[in-house]
């Protein structure tokens, strides 16, 4: 049972531009929603996070957008950069019971054109 | 650094053999998870650790797999006759108990089963 479904499968950007990706969870349990970015041959970097008690988070270039009521989620990059194409995972836990274990989305293949 | 570190980073096997892969949290977190992730997908939840117990196993994970954490340090992860759907990269992550949230990751062990 996928728990978390991410869309879309890949994206291309032009430099400057926004890229937006979105996330819809099942399991009302999950309190924590991370954001991960991963390069070829590297382990998932922790890129942002957010709790379900704010609307939207932001830092820096990255901003979370999140809905409780219609369990979604999602990671606007903006002036998105050729060293932002990478694959972003988001992700989801509950800290009540589980461990915080996570449980990823499919990812989403980003690349950002000159 | 003092970032998590995996050994090795690269394994190549024929079906049958056994390995195992060593990850070496950040010093003071007393929690460890492995996952395993394979090409385009995001990564799956196999184990995790409190400190050198163990208290949870995913049903990813069969009786050939095993994983320690012997003194609440490192961890390994065995596989015994190794089949060529193991081949995946298996991560590890490590994370402070109590309320914090943030998983960081290694960079991974990339497995190939020949």
């Amino acid at each position: 049972q996928q728990q978390v479904k991410q869309s879309p499968q890949s994206l291309i950007v032009q430099k400057g531009g926004i890229s937006i990706i979105n996330c819809a969870y099942e399991n009302t349990a999950f309190d924590y929603f991370p954001w991960y970015q991963q390069f070829p041959g590297k382990g998932p970097a922790l890129l942002i996070a957010i709790r379900p008690d704010v609307s939207e988070k932001k830092e820096g270039r990255f901003t979370i957008s999140f809905n409780k009521s219609a369990k979604q989620f999602s990671l606007h990059i903006m002036d998105s950069q050729p060293g932002d194409s990478a694959t972003y995972f988001c992700a989801a836990s509950s800290s009540t019971g589980g461990g915080n274990k996570l449980t990823f989305g499919t990812g989403t293949q980003l690349k950002v054109e000159l | 650094d003092t970032g998590v570190s995996q050994d090795p980073r690269h394994k190549i096997t024929k079906r049958g053999q056994n390995v195992t892969f060593r990850c070496d949290p950040i010093s003071e977190h007393n929690r460890l998870y492995w996952y395993r992730q394979t090409l385009g997908q995001g990564p799956e939840f196999l184990t995790y650790f409190q400190n050198e117990a163990q208290l949870e196993k995913s049903r990813l994970l069969s009786d050939r797999f095993s994983a320690e954490r012997p003194k609440g340090s490192f961890s390994t992860l065995e596989i015994q006759r190794t089949e060529q759907g193991d081949s995946a990269m298996y991560l590890c992550a490590s994370k402070m108990g109590g309320p914090a949230d943030t998983q960081y990751f290694g960079p991974g062990t990339r497995l190939t089963v020949l």
